[in-house]
């Protein structure tokens, strides 16, 4: 059954450290990829996609994720984080099932900072 | 343009009641699904409406129906609620029949059962 994982249910990191937050997925084709950032009593905001092409591909707030077909992976990175970024990280995958599209989603990481 | 807004934000609920959740999606878009988001998950895809017809729908029960209206705002209704139905429900809307743009969500409503 396709799958997405997030090894990491929380990390903590400086305020101007980098960031790297993992996901794998598990589905036999090249899927549609999504990055979702979630702030408390939020819904989910959209950072950035993949679908095909330049497997680097740059999003909102500085972020950027890196697409690698061997290890079934879609890291989020971003080089230096803000304070404003603490929220929870979803990886999704777009799935297309009898004409409609679903996204299968990661159980989160939740990004805490330190000042 | 406006985003994707849902009503009410919060609400509480009885066991064995019917609920209604609203969701009036995002100008220009004529696709909506709707996710449950229990706490500490991920959202788990429930269905999808394009041109008011369901047309893809996760593992949920029977008792979870939508519908979807011609200005592509949704319902849906859960009857029989459960303990277990407490959760955040997401509405997503996207242009097309598959979101290769990406879906905008509201900020979703919040239901507890007790």
């Amino acid at each position: 059954a396709q799958s997405v994982t997030q090894p990491d249910i929380h990390i903590t990191v400086s305020e101007g450290a980098s960031l790297e937050l993992r996901c794998n997925y598990s589905y036999g084709a090249t899927p549609y990829l999504f990055w979702y950032v979630q702030s408390p009593g939020q819904g989910l905001q959209l950072l950035l996609k993949y679908f095909s092409g330049d497997t680097l591909v740059q999003g909102i707030k500085g972020f950027e994720a890196e697409f690698k077909r061997s290890q079934s992976s879609f890291n989020l990175r971003k080089p230096s984080v803000h304070w404003s970024d603490a929220a929870e990280y979803f990886c999704a995958v777009g799935l297309i099932i009898q004409g409609a599209q679903k996204l299968v989603f990661g159980q989160g990481t939740r990004l805490t900072i330190n000042p | 343009e406006t985003g994707v807004t849902q009503s009410p934000t919060h609400l509480i609920k009885t066991r064995g009641q019917q609920v209604t959740l609203r969701c009036s999606s995002q100008s220009g878009h004529n696709t909506v699904s709707w996710y449950q988001q229990a706490l500490g998950q991920g959202p788990q895809f429930i269905f999808q409406y394009y041109r008011e017809e369901e047309n893809g729908r996760g593992n949920f029960p029977p008792r979870f129906s939508g519908l979807q209206f011609p200005n592509y705002s949704s319902e849906l209704n859960v009857n029989a609620l459960e303990l277990d139905d407490s959760a955040l429900y997401l509405c997503a809307s996207t242009g097309g029949l598959i979101g290769l743009y990406g879906y905008t969500f509201g900020s979703g409503t919040r239901l507890t059962v007790v």
